[in-house]
């Protein structure tokens, strides 16, 4: 069960660098997110999708962009980075139940270490 | 915007006392709620759920959570810490109509021995 796989695990970009974080689930969920952790800040929503081939902003979105091709892959790329993106980045999923009051928690995978020099 | 707050960043209890750590969200609806915990340098792990029904949820570890409507909170408590409940603890929820899941900024527990 491989649940929710993040590549790569740790970056490190120089300013300027473009960059895509991948992440796949296989547990056929139908809501997938990018999160930022900071410390003191908690996690932050970058991006989220509801399925496949649609894409909303959510807390923070400036600075990347999102693809959701399929119903498994969910990407996240920094065009240009910048030292103000050195973070942890968790991707997550959840199945979506009616009204939002069913379907299951969100699964994360185990974070891409990035640091912007 | 809805929101998901807890107030208090760091808590300190000793080992063998209870605990809780607050959640406050604002959210017309009833919403659907989430505590995770996170170990220093580890991923996120889902303590427990509450989605509808009965408004006191168990988890695991030993974690229970009580969902109350006119306080709109959704507490995390634990009557007997144990000292590898040190970490940091995340409560969630959605932010609208839709799905989008925000976070609160954190309550960094403490343990005494």
């Amino acid at each position: 069960n491989a649940g929710v796989t993040q590549t790569p695990k740790f970056q490190v970009l120089k300013t300027g660098q473009s960059m895509t974080l991948q992440c796949a689930q296989d547990m056929n969920h139908n809501s997938m997110y990018w999160y930022r952790q900071d410390p003191g800040m908690g996690l932050r929503l970058i991006y989220y999708s509801a399925s496949e081939g649609t894409t909303d902003k959510g807390e923070v979105p400036n600075g990347y962009n999102v693809s959701r091709l399929n119903k498994r892959e969910f990407s996240l790329r920094l065009e240009s980075a910048a030292p103000s993106q050195t973070s942890v980045y968790f991707c997550a999923s959840r199945s979506f139940g009616q009204g939002g009051i069913s379907g299951s928690p969100l699964h994360f995978g185990n974070g891409t270490r990035l640091t912007v020099t | 915007a809805q929101s998901v707050t807890q107030p208090d960043i760091h808590i300190t209890v000793s080992e063998g006392a209870s605990l809780e750590l607050r959640c406050n969200y604002s959210y017309g609806a009833t919403p659907y709620l989430f505590w995770y915990v996170q170990s220093p340098g580890q991923g996120l792990q889902l303590l427990l759920k509450y989605f509808s029904g009965d408004t006191l949820v168990q988890g695991i570890k030993g974690f229970e959570a009580e969902f109350k409507r006119s306080q709109s909170s959704f507490n995390l408590r634990k009557p007997s810490v144990h000292w590898s409940d040190a970490a940091e603890y995340f409560c969630a929820g959605p932010r609208g109509k839709d799905d989008k899941i925000i976070f609160g900024k954190g309550t960094r527990l403490h343990i005494l021995p």
